[in-house]
Parts: C-alpha cells; structure tokens; sequence
C-alpha cells in the first residue's frame, strides 16, 4: 500500500514569492493533516481535514497561508507571499477517519526562504 | 493548554545499551499516548501507542508504560542497535473529538558500534 506522497521534497524560493505544497494521502483516508515542523522541533498543527472540509484551521496563519482539498483526496498548501520565518519542513498526514488516533505522515517538504 | 515534555538530546549510546528517553505530558481528560520516530530522510513513523491508564504500548524491542500518576509514558529499549538511531517524538492526543495531535521537541538518539 503507497504511503502518504509529498511533492516536491526541496524548495528554494526568495522571499515574497508564492509557493505551494502538494499531498496525496493514503487511498481511502478521509482525515488529512498539515503540519509544521521548525527545525529542532515537533510538528505544529496548521488545519485538519475531514473530507473536503477544514474543520480546524485555528493554527493557520490565514494572511498568508491557505489550503485545500476540493474533492476530499489531494490537498495543496500555498504560502503568498513567503516570509524567510518561513523555512520549515511541511508535513502532510493522513488516518482513516476522525475516530483513528493513528496519523501517517508523509516525507515532508523542506522549504527554504531566501 | 496541551503539551509535551521531553528530554532533551542528542543522546548517544553504545550498541547494546539501554535506552530510556523520558517524556512527560499536561493534558486535560485522558489522552492518548504516542511515540514517533523519524528515521534519516523519512517521514514520522508510529512507534507504539497506549490509550489509557497502565497500558503499556511496544514494537520493535521498544515499550512505554501509560503512567497517569506520574503523567508520564517514558521510552525503553533494553538493547540498542545502530539501526535504531533516529529522532524520538513523544505525543498526545486529548481526544475531544479534536485529534491533532500535540508533540514533543523530539530527542536525537545515536547508537554507535
């Protein structure tokens, strides 16, 4: 069974440009997470999907950050424009369903503001 | 709020040690209790989990014991391997109906041969 996929694994950007992140969760899981991890850090919430509805986006810093997951699968994160506090590692996780304490997280993208 | 304490690292070890990385949590109610791990280059892995009080989660040689007494679900190994060198999150979930779950800093382990 394919795991959580993230694209891309690297990006380097200078800062006020856009950039977006994209996940592709496992086949079947209704519950997809964003996460942020500073370095030497754990993950951070940023907004949690149950289908195609974010229902906690609290964390989400919504001047520049949003999300989606128009048909309940894939979602794309973007960052417009892009801060140097920005540079973190973007993680993507999925579970089964909202009752699934278990989370599979994908490998991430490690993001570089210049 | 919730939140996670753990110990701080980087730990090295000898192959063939044992391992204790503490963890401590606040949480309100009855969380559940993970462990993470994150080998170079991959993503978070589940390690173990316990879902309530004395439970005690393993995999891989690992164990935790769910301790509400002490709020704590410390990591043990009683043999380390090189393979085993990795980054260690410890994390809760509060299960309110919220499943985010909330994270330690993570500790560094090292095992050299």
């Amino acid at each position: 069974e394919a795991g959580v996929v993230q694209s891309p694994r690297y990006k380097i950007i200078e800062k006020k440009q856009p950039v977006a992140f994209w996940c592709n969760p496992i086949s079947g899981h209704n519950t997809l997470y964003w996460y942020l991890q500073n370095l030497g850090q754990g993950p951070e919430l940023l907004i949690r999907y149950e289908n195609e509805e974010a229902v906690d986006d609290s964390q989400l810093p919504k001047d520049r950050f949003s999300a989606e997951r128009l048909k309940g699968v894939d979602s794309t994160l973007k960052i417009q424009p892009a801060e140097l506090g920005d540079s973190a590692v973007y993680l993507c996780a999925s579970s089964l369903d909202a009752a699934s304490e278990t989370q599979y997280f994908g490998p991430g993208t490690r993001l570089l503001v210049l | 709020g919730d939140s996670v304490t753990q110990m701080e690292g980087p730990v090295t070890l000898s192959e063939e040690a044992f391992l204790t990385i503490n963890c401590t949590y606040t949480a309100t109610g009855y969380p559940s209790l993970f462990w993470y791990v994150q080998y170079p280059g991959e993503g978070l892995q589940l390690l173990l989990k316990a879902t309530k009080a004395d439970d005690k989660g393993s995999n891989k040689g690992f164990e935790a014991t769910y301790r509400k007494e002490t709020t704590s679900f410390h990591l043990e190994k009683g043999s380390v391997q090189v393979s085993d060198s990795a980054v260690y999150f410890c994390a809760l979930s509060a299960n309110f109906g919220n499943e985010k779950l909330t994270f330690g800093t993570g500790t560094r382990l090292t095992i050299i041969p």
